[in-house]
């Protein structure tokens, strides 16, 4: 069926450093692949996608990573601050687009 | 251009009552998605419209319902309200299926609670 398994489910870094979040996605038809962050009392809002037709996208300090084959997608937030803490979800669309099927969540805690 | 915006934001309800949630769409954009948000579960998909027709449906019972208007505009209903119904109750709004301009953005929420 369709499922998107994130990893890892909390995740704490020393502001400065690196933070990567993975998921894998089970469906080989999803084309689509955003990444969505989540502050508290707040609404999702999307901070980077990418489509099935490229292999990476940079966007200043966050890249996103696919590898079709393997049915990977990776988020990678460098140089991370303290505002970067909040709580990352990937997600994968089916059937043209207007569904998508979320991870888990990742909680990201980025201490001063 | 305004965001998508839902109301009310928060709702309180009792067992076996039913409640409608609105949601208005960024102005041009013809699909609306309807997700259930809790902490067990995480982000759930309900239904999708597009040009008043539902094209998506998620695992949920047929308590849960919605439609779309001409102007996009949508609504999801739910009847005999559970307890474990409380959830925040997202909608998305994008401008086009297929794969150009799928991207979704969200609403703020509505926060239904049942007692």
């Amino acid at each position: 069926g369709e499922n998107v398994e994130q990893h890892p489910s909390t995740l704490s870094v020393q502001e400065g450093d690196s933070a990567v979040i993975k998921c894998t996605y089970s469906d080989s038809a999803s084309n689509y692949f955003p990444w969505y962050k989540q502050e508290l009392g707040k609404r999702p809002q999307l901070i980077i996608d990418i489509r099935s037709n490229v292999g990476e996208k940079k966007d200043q300090r966050i890249a996103v990573t696919l590898n079709k084959t393997a049915k990977h997608f990776s988020l990678h937030i460098t140089e991370t601050q303290p505002e970067d803490s909040a709580v990352y979800f990937c997600a994968a669309t089916y059937n043209q687009g207007g569904k998508l099927i979320f991870g888990q969540g990742t909680e990201l805690s980025v201490k001063p | 251009k305004a965001g998508v915006t839902q109301t009310p934001r928060y709702l309180i309800k009792t067992r076996g009552q039913q409640v409608t949630l609105s949601c208005s769409p960024i102005s041009g954009h013809r699909s609306v998605s309807w997700y259930q948000q809790t902490p067990g579960q995480g982000l759930q998909f309900l239904f999708e419209y597009f040009s008043e027709t539902q094209r998506n449906k998620g695992n949920f019972p047929g308590r849960f319902s919605g439609r779309q208007f001409s102007n996009s505009r949508s609504e999801m209903n739910v009847s005999t309200l559970e307890l474990g119904d409380s959830a925040l109750y997202l909608c998305a709004s994008s401008a086009l299926a297929g794969d150009r301009k799928v991207t979704q953005y969200f609403g703020p929420g509505t926060r239904l609670t049942v007692l």
